[in-house]
């Protein structure tokens, strides 16, 4: 069964930065598109960025676009969010999710059959 | 954007009764390359991770049960939980996934009556 463990959160003045991790066991890392997903206090769910399998494609939420790196290590099994320029509406709790397709193309990869426990990060002076 | 909006909020039901969660969405969610409905529907409960239950508005996912069923077409659809267990309690949340970006309705509250 797969497992995804987010790791990397903390406080951050605006401004700042920070890397998010997200560690997978139990299934074939690389042959799997993934995504982050955040959830700020109160509010819904927001989708903020994809990797293909390769990590050759990304996509980005306009929200988090020029700011927020999405990149994977295959070898290491690990997912990544670099997050730069951190503002007060970035606080949320982020969570890595895995799609059941490599590729991000077309429609099938945009649902999320494995999630993390999240990573709360919090923005705030 | 593709709005998804859930109804209600909350619902709270008796043990073996019938739930029903509604999921509009501002926009068609049909895939015509795949024809089919691209909606999923999740279930998120305390300390858990959240958990895939229907992918393609009507596809279980492995290993849920089949008291889960997911209907619907066009911008109107709907979780049913036929005879609601008290492990049921939970969040539970539709997501489209025809259009970036992904999107998720604001979750609906399961309680037990």
């Amino acid at each position: 069964e797969g497992q995804l463990l987010e790791s990397g959160g903390g406080l951050v003045q605006p401004g700042g930065s920070l890397r998010l991790s997200c560690a997978a066991s139990g299934f074939t890392f690389d042959i799997y598109a993934m995504s982050w997903v955040r959830q700020a206090p109160g509010k819904g769910l927001e989708w903020v960025s994809a990797i293909s399998d390769t990590g050759g494609t990304t996509y980005y939420a306009d929200s988090v676009k020029g700011r927020f790196t999405i990149s994977r290590d295959n070898s290491r099994t690990t997912l990544y969010l670099q997050m730069n320029s951190l503002r007060a509406e970035d606080t949320a709790l982020y969570y890595c999710a895995k799609s059941p397709t490599g590729a991000i193309v077309g429609v099938p990869w945009g649902y999320f059959d494995h999630w993390g426990q999240g990573s709360l990060v919090s923005v705030s002076s | 954007d593709i709005v998804l909006t859930q109804s209600p909020d909350s619902l709270a039901v008796s043990l073996g009764e019938r739930a029903t969660i509604n999921c509009k969405s501002s926009q068609s969610v049909f895939s015509s390359s795949d024809s089919k409905h691209c909606l999923a529907w999740y279930q998120q409960k305390p300390g858990q991770p959240r958990k895939l239950l229907i992918y393609w508005a009507s596809t279980r996912e492995s290993g849920v049960p089949d008291r889960f069923s997911g209907s619907g077409s066009g911008t109107d659809f709907t979780l049913t939980i036929s005879s609601l267990q008290a492990e049921d309690v939970a969040i539970y949340y539709c997501q489209q996934y025809c259009t970036l970006p992904l999107t998720f309705g604001q979750g609906t509250k399961v309680e037990i009556k």
